[in-house]
């Protein structure tokens, strides 16, 4: 058990560019979570899988957010156009998805700083 | 999911026990107790969760009022890695679970 893998740890910007991070879930793990994280607060849910299948994203995922994840394996999440409020960590989360259980394994995060 | 209240800070001493509270006073009666903790610069770590009755494993112990409406993480021998930010969670139990995470209890343990 490698855990969940996120990549890169750090990404520094400038406003207007697209960005990309990639996670990879634990293997046997059929569910995938993106969080996102600003200084002082609790992670915020932004978008879940059920293997390939987008089932649910947040408010917080404006149309400059887009998430897949290709043959239910590993997941990109892409931010077109940063803009400064974008700057946070972003956290991948994966689960076994047992009705009842829903024990989140987390990544280290990708800490994002728009210039 | 129901919302939870925990203190903003906590102190504690290495070596003796760390009892974290938690209020969940709006519960409902399929949703979870789930508590994670979060370590400087990392992701969140799971600890445990429980439904009614108390649980234990490895980490800590969970401790749940038969109203269900508080409950208590304890880490009995609390060291210095147990500094972190502890999340007390409600979550429903309908399929799959977007944890709605609040700001926690910095709990420092101090030699």
């Amino acid at each position: 058990d490698t855990g969940v893998s996120q990549d890169p740890r750090h990404k520094i910007t400038k406003r207007g560019q697209n960005v990309t991070f990639r996670c990879d879930p634990i293997s046997e793990h059929n569910r995938l979570y993106w969080y996102r994280q600003t200084l002082g607060q609790g992670p915020e849910f932004l978008t879940y899988f059920q293997n390939e299948a987008q089932l649910e994203k947040s408010r917080l995922l404006s149309d400059r957010f887009s998430a897949e994840r290709p043959k239910g394996s590993f997941s990109t999440l892409e931010i077109q156009r940063t803009e400064q409020g974008d700057s946070a960590m972003y956290l991948c989360a994966s689960s076994l998805g047992l009705s009842g259980s829903e024990k989140l394994f987390f990544g280290s995060g990708t800490q994002l700083s728009v210039l | 999911d129901a919302k939870t209240t925990q203190p903003t800070s906590m102190d504690c001493a290495e070596g003796r026990a760390a009892n974290l509270p938690c209020n969940h006073s709006t519960i409902s009666g399929n949703e979870y107790v789930y508590w994670y903790r979060q370590i400087h610069s990392q992701g969140p770590q799971y600890i445990i969760h429980g439904l009614k009755n108390n649980e234990t494993n490895e980490m800590a112990s969970l401790i749940i009022t038969e109203d269900r409406k508080s409950s208590t993480l304890i880490l009995p021998h609390a060291t210095l890695r147990d500094t972190a930010v502890y999340y007390c969670i409600v979550s429903g139990n309908s399929g799959y679970s977007t944890l709605t995470f609040g700001k926690g209890t910095m709990l420092l343990v101090s030699p």
